[in-house]
């Protein structure tokens, strides 16, 4: 079973609608949680950390449910340049390694 | 300051030939990886290390080794390649707290294996 698994999409939705990405993770003891954004041919760069109370970070909202072992990323207000593929990260309670989901893919359309 | 470097940024291979790969960062980070992004896979980490002169085996360690000599690089190795190493590999680093601190990546080698 994989450590962490993601819907790929692609999702394609229209400037300024809300769309909705999950994540789950298999390691209980898993200790911290991170959404990155990878544009095509790019590295992946941190979006947002995502605490256990959830976190805003203006159009960004990330939320954690530990008893269901499940994160998820909330973008409001689509933009064109939100057009990215999504990867939830989580942190093996050793610490020392993270795990990367395969990545949701997000275009927005004019 | 430049974040994490990697070279080179594109290589094609034959089968059985060998090549390294350089990753260096000038941020002081402690830890430093490398991982290997396939499609439908994800990014898979192939080795790690903690600090100067450790490494350790990620989840797909079979077929490369690596060494960090000195803090600020991190040398990943194939001994002879195989058409199942053609892959986009990115190197990272981090501070040791991994629960507080990113991961700052590389821009990424492509490398192709014939």
């Amino acid at each position: 079973r994989k450590e962490v698994e993601q819907d790929p999409g692609p999702f394609n939705v229209p400037e300024g609608a809300t769309v909705a990405f999950n994540c789950t993770y298999s390691n209980s003891a898993s200790q911290s949680f991170f959404w990155y954004r990878q544009d095509c041919r790019k590295e992946p760069k941190l979006l947002m950390s995502v605490y256990s109370s959830g976190n805003e970070d203006g159009r960004f909202t990330a939320q954690l449910n530990r008893a269901s072992q499940y994160i998820s990323l909330l973008i409001r207000d689509s933009k064109l340049s939100d057009s990215a593929t999504y990867l939830c990260v989580v942190i093996a309670n050793t610490g020392n390694q993270f795990y990367f989901g395969t990545g949701t893919s997000l275009t927005v359309i004019p | 300051n430049a974040g994490v470097t990697q070279t080179p940024k594109f290589r094609v291979l034959k089968t059985g030939q060998s090549m390294t790969l350089l990753c260096a960062q000038d941020m002081n980070h402690e830890y430093m990886y490398w991982y290997r992004q396939d499609p439908g896979m994800g990014l898979r980490l192939i080795h790690y290390s903690v600090g100067e002169g450790t490494t350790a085996k990620g989840e797909v360690p079979d077929g490369y080794n690596v060494s960090r000599l000195k803090k600020q690089n991190f040398l990943l190795g194939l001994e002879s390649a195989a058409p199942s190493q053609t892959s986009v590999y990115f190197c990272a680093s981090s501070y040791s707290d991994t629960s507080k601190y990113e991961q700052y990546f590389g821009p990424g080698t492509r490398l192709t294996v014939t």
